[in-house]
């Protein structure tokens, strides 16, 4: 079946550093990748997305290509904020069925 | 646009009763929607798909008849925690589904945060 892996653990990172977060998809056919962003206390909002193989989703500074070879859309940025502190999923939808899968999400944290 | 409300957005029950939890597209018609829970620090679980003027379908492990799902209109769709007990309590998170015919887009409600004591 569909799925959606992400690395283990929460990201803790400096104000300016580097922000990546892995994320690796098993599908049948070629699924609509999404990255969505948690911030405490509420719902989901849609970041970025990529609809097929090597789309580019961007966002706020958020990077993430659709890398159909290696079965991945890892998420970066180039310089995180503060503000960037939350909880970040990946999911991918498949053409047919309407559901999203999605992983487990990491928690970023960005200390000033 | 595609704005998704939740109402209430916080509820405290008590074990035994009832609450209903109201999920609203603002701004575009829904023939579907979907319902999550979350438990703290992990991630969304799907409960059920709603379709507007039918009969949800519910995921495997969901009681249909403990989360009553009613989609009455394009723009509507209710949940309710029937005898609520301590452990219902969590995070319930509605979306709805891009109109487009060609769109598998969901846009995320703020949640419902339910307790019950």
């Amino acid at each position: 079946g569909n799925s959606v892996t992400q690395m283990e653990g929460p990201v803790t990172l400096s104000e300016e550093a580097f922000l990546t977060i892995n994320c690796t998809y098993t599908a049948t056919g070629y699924p609509s990748l999404f990255w969505y962003v948690q911030y405490p206390g509420e719902g989901l909002q849609l970041l970025l997305k990529a609809t097929k193989a090597d789309d580019k989703g961007s966002n706020k500074g958020f990077e993430a290509t659709y890398r159909k070879e290696t079965t991945s859309f890892h998420l970066e940025k180039g310089s995180v904020q503060v503000s960037d502190s939350a909880v970040y999923f990946c999911a991918l939808v498949y053409y047919g069925n309407n559901r999203l899968a999605f992983g487990k999400g990491n928690q970023v944290v960005v200390i000033p | 646009g595609a704005v998704v409300s939740q109402h209430p957005s916080r509820v405290i029950c008590k074990s035994g009763t009832s609450v209903k939890i109201e999920c609203r597209s603002l701004d575009f018609q829904a023939t579907t929607m979907f319902w999550y829970r979350q438990f703290p620090k992990q991630s969304l679980m799907l409960m059920a798909t709603s379709n507007e003027g039918s009969k949800a379908t519910y995921e495997q492990g969901v009681e249909k008849d403990k989360f009553l799902i009613n989609h009455a209109s394009l723009t509507l769709s209710t949940l309710t925690v029937t005898s609520a007990h301590p452990e219902d309590s969590s995070f319930y998170i509605c979306s709805a589904r891009d109109p487009g015919p060609t769109s598998y887009e969901q846009y995320f409600g703020p949640g419902t945060r339910l307790t019950v004591t």
